[in-house]
């Protein structure tokens, strides 16, 4: 069972920046937050990940709430090209996961020009 | 550097019938896994690999076998083909199988039963 939650979908204006909120109450001290996201008719694509403190790459920065409890996933100018379904997972290295990825719904993000 | 291969991009068969998917990982990359993405669902985990060895199993039936080769590539079998078994195939690859390591997913492999 995926253990975040997400909104269903969320709608941006292009060269916006986008917060994409993830809550993840149950959350275990072992546990990373990835986010990944996958466009129409393509494999999902690995976005960024972190543990504890705030991570940047050259896609997006994921900002991680002090008590672990929830994330943002932070583009910074949205384009056409990031309209996609976005997946918050949680992963561990324990357990029946054993490091995979367990997908929820996501987040379809729309990107108006 | 080349990502993660999956052949055939499309595949059409009948109730019945066994099909292998395959996948080549990124090189480097000595972990696989395999997920299954139904139509409006996100991926469900079937498999993970590590040097030849299962390492993980979701919650598929016993149809559902795969293996690793020495080169690190896989193959996804599925056997006595069902119509629900109709879905997007995907494979990732990572360098280590660990919570800590991003997995790189392909474009995958659509089967449609008939």
């Amino acid at each position: 069972d995926a253990k975040t939650t997400q909104p269903n979908s969320m709608e941006s204006n292009e060269e916006e920046p986008v917060h994409l909120p993830c809550n993840h109450s149950t959350i275990s001290g072992t546990d990373y937050i990835h986010w990944y996201r996958q466009l129409p008719s393509q494999g999902p694509e690995y976005v960024i990940h972190g543990l504890t403190s705030n991570v940047n790459n050259r896609m997006a920065s994921l900002a991680i709430a002090e008590d672990r409890k929830s994330s943002t996933l932070i583009l910074h100018r949205a384009t056409l090209r990031d309209a996609a379904v976005y997946y918050c997972i949680l992963s561990a290295d324990y357990g029946g996961s054993q490091g995979n990825l367990i997908f929820g719904k996501g987040t379809k993000l729309s990107v108006k020009p | 550097d080349a990502g993660v291969t999956q052949s055939p991009t499309h595949l059409i068969k009948t109730r019945g019938q066994q099909v292998t998917l395959r996948c080549s990982p990124i090189s480097g990359h000595k972990s696989v896994s395999w997920y299954q993405q139904v139509l409006g669902q996100g991926p469900q985990f079937i498999f993970q690999y590590y040097e030849k060895e299962e390492r993980g199993r979701g919650n598929f039936p016993d149809r559902f076998s795969a293996r690793q080769f020495p080169n690190y590539s896989s193959e996804l079998n599925v056997n006595a083909l069902l119509l629900g078994d109709s879905a997007l195939y995907l494979c990732a690859s990572s360098y280590l199988p660990w919570a800590g390591q991003p997995q790189h997913f392909g474009d995958g492999t659509r089967l449609s039963i008939l």
